[in-house]
């Protein structure tokens, strides 16, 4: 089945530095990619998906990247602002079990005034 | 539409007592979801349902039940509280098909005590 490893775990920018989260898979058939957004005490929100037939994807200072070669993906935040503070999770598609979102452990994304 | 909704938002319960934490959406949406999310980790999968009655485990299925007798509910049964089942719980939708991401509820936060 579908593995999903998250790097870093923790990751400390400065205010209005980027920040990049990376994501790898394993099952070559995977073909759709989310990023979700949780704040301390609420509940985790998509922010940004690409699929396998793009290799990037842009949302204001978001975007994704996908390199199908290498099975994995990145989330690339830039100018980063204090709301940017939050868990950030990947996930993959399981292609076998019925399409469920397989999940990376999350990275707490710290942003220093 | 109110998306998904979760009740209760918070419930203190005793060990070796029951009860059902209630999910409902109004998107049409087939596919639901049940996850737990201990402190400072991931998300887990308890269950899942990919439509009105079907349902399948997840990877922590253990003390908990599922029904799905409608598309718009999937409530989570809790039979004999255990400690290890204090956590924060998350209900979570989808349309049918590849490419979909979840749209989660604002959660039940549950202590046994």
């Amino acid at each position: 089945g579908e593995n999903v490893e998250q790097h870093p775990s923790t990751l400390s920018v400065q205010e209005g530095d980027s920040a990049v989260i990376k994501c790898t898979y394993s099952d070559s058939a995977s073909n759709y990619f989310p990023w979700y957004k949780q704040e301390l005490g609420k509940r985790p929100q998509l922010i940004i998906d690409i699929r396998s037939n793009v290799g990037e994807k842009k949302d204001q200072r978001i975007a994704v990247t996908l390199n199908k070669t290498a099975k994995h993906f990145s989330l690339h935040i830039t100018e980063t602002q204090p709301e940017d503070s939050a868990v950030y999770f990947c996930a993959a598609t399981a292609m076998d079990s019925n399409y469920q979102l397989i999940w990376g452990a999350g990275t707490k994304l710290i942003i220093k005034p | 539409n109110a998306g998904v909704t979760q009740t209760p938002k918070f419930r203190i319960l005793k060990i070796g007592q029951s009860m059902t934490l209630q999910c409902a959406q109004d998107m049409n949406h087939n596919y639901m979801y049940w996850y737990r999310q201990d402190p400072g980790m991931g998300l887990k999968l308890i269950y899942y349902s990919v439509g009105a009655g079907i349902t399948d485990k997840g990877e922590v299925p253990n003390g908990y039940n599922v029904s799905r007798s409608t598309t718009e509910d999937f409530p989570l049964r809790l039979e004999l509280a255990a400690p290890s089942q204090t956590s924060v719980y998350f209900c979570a939708s989808r349309l049918t098909g590849l490419g979909y991401g979840y749209t989660f509820g604002s959660g039940t936060r549950l202590t046994v005590v």
